[in-house]
């Protein structure tokens, strides 16, 4: 089973640049999720999709992040303009159902650096 | 709203030792408690998860934890540890309440000297 694949990796850009993450969960689960996971520090959800509508995003920037699922299935967060402290790893999981009783499912992550 | 503290940042043990890592929640309602683990270079994966029934839950690779609802709690345990736990570790809550979102702790690194 394939598992939850991010892209890019690795992204270096200076402060005010603009960057986009892409997601794309394994095949059939419904919730999907983007977390914030400065260094030293867990993991910081940003928000949580269900099919392809917002659930939670109450710690998301909204002035500077922006997520969207459009078809339920991959999604796409950006940060525009981006500020030294978004330096962060960026996780998507996903998991099978809103049920807590579901495991969640991280991918590799993508670590962005601000200069 | 709930929130989790791991107040031990970084745990040194030698092979075969006992380990027991700390984590408290504060959330007067149900919950449900996880431990994630995360190797080096690799993805967060789960570890072990309570959600009901008997309060000690057991996990994979020997690990197990406890819920302790009075001391709102939920230390990891391992009676001997590997090299190959070397890892970071992370206690997370979820409010039976609020859907399913998931907090996650700061996280206990754990080193293993062979």
């Amino acid at each position: 089973e394939a598992g939850v694949a991010q892209s890019p990796r690795y992204k270096i850009i200076e402060k005010r640049q603009s960057v986009a993450f892409w997601c794309n969960p394994i095949s059939g689960h419904a919730t999907l999720y983007w977390y914030q996971q400065i260094l030293g520090q867990g993991p910081k959800l940003l928000i949580q999709f269900q099919n392809n509508g917002v659930v939670d995003d109450s710690q998301l920037p909204k002035d500077r992040f922006s997520a969207e699922r459009l078809k339920g299935v991959d999604s796409t967060l950006k940060i525009q303009p981006a500020k030294l402290e978004d330096s962060a790893v960026y996780l998507c999981a996903s998991s099978l159902s809103g049920s807590i009783t579901g495991e969640l499912f991280f991918g590799e992550g993508s670590r962005l650096t601000v200069l | 709203a709930q929130s989790v503290s791991q107040h031990n940042h970084h745990v040194i043990l030698s092979e075969a030792a006992s380990l027991e890592l700390g984590c408290n929640y504060s959330y007067g309602g149900t919950v449900n408690l996880f431990w994630y683990v995360q190797y080096p270079g690799q993805h967060l994966q789960l570890l072990l998860k309570y959600f009901s029934g008997d309060p000690l839950v057991k996990g994979i690779k020997g690990f197990e934890a406890e819920f302790i609802k009075s001391k709102f709690s939920f230390n990891l345990r391992k009676p001997s540890v590997q090299w190959s736990d070397t890892a970071e570790y992370f206690c997370a809550v979820n409010a039976a309440s609020s859907a399913s979102k998931i907090i996650f702790g700061s996280g206990t690194r754990l080193s293993i000297r062979p």
